[in-house]
């Protein structure tokens, strides 16, 4: 089946530098794919829409500047969290739908990515 | 490491019929649970979750889940379906490991309804 990657599964860093997270399909093209970030004991939040080849969508109340998403190219999008801190901790995940479905009702997940600033 | 199976990876039911899918996690520890609902073109949405108290937990249009802890299961179901209710449907577990809440993601069960 689909296959979306993401990386890293887990990322330390210092508050106030950046982290770049990669969310990669493996075997299909993805013009959009979304990440979604989830705080401790609450369901998942969409922060973004990610669109190959424009810019991103963003969802009410998520910095744009501080969230940079890039989508260069079909089978690629990153999220770097710029100028971290430690409120930015959190687990976050991408997905990405397939293409050409006739419901376009197939989602795949990546397996997510732990950020923790200290 | 947590693991979340969905029995049921392709679902056609015809509009009226009633719905369960299957969801169940390997951690035996406390859990949160959910159920997630993606819509054909649209971005994920919650259908319902389960921290603590009843068991039974009614979500958005009708849907509702299960949480037996004996069995780990979290199985979500709805009387009778609609045609808009063709989407992808993920199960949800979190589990506290190291002070923090890891999230593990079912594979998916995409249901079709016929009208």
């Amino acid at each position: 089946g689909a296959v979306v990657s993401q990386h890293p599964s887990r990322v330390i860093c210092k508050s106030g530098t950046s982290v770049k997270i990669e969310c990669r399909s493996l075997d299909f093209q993805a013009t959009t794919m979304f990440w979604y970030r989830q705080f401790p004991k609450k369901s998942l939040m969409l922060m973004a829409t990610s669109n190959e080849g424009s810019k991103a969508t963003y969802e009410q109340g998520v910095e744009k500047d501080k969230f940079l998403i890039n989508h260069a190219s079909l089978t690629l999008s990153t999220l770097t969290v710029t100028s971290a801190h430690p409120e930015d901790s959190s687990f976050y995940i991408c997905s990405a739908p397939l293409p050409g479905q006739a419901f376009n009702t197939e989602a795949f997940f990546g397996q997510g990515t732990r950020l923790t600033v200290v | 490491a947590q693991s979340v199976s969905q029995h049921n990876h392709h679902v056609i039911l015809s509009e009226a019929a009633s719905l369960e899918l299957g969801c169940n996690y390997s951690y035996g520890g406390t859990v949160n649970l959910f159920w997630y609902v993606q819509y054909p073109g649209q971005h994920l949405q919650l259908l319902l979750k389960y921290f603590s108290g009843d068991p039974l937990v009614k979500g958005i249009k009708g849907f509702e889940a299960e949480f037996i802890k004996s069995k780990f299961s979290f199985n979500l179901r709805k009387p009778s379906v609609q045609w808009s209710d063709t989407a992808e449907y993920f199960c949800a577990v979190s589990e506290l490991s190291g002070g923090s809440y890891i999230p593990t993601f079912g594979r998916g069960t995409s249901l079709i309804v016929h009208p």
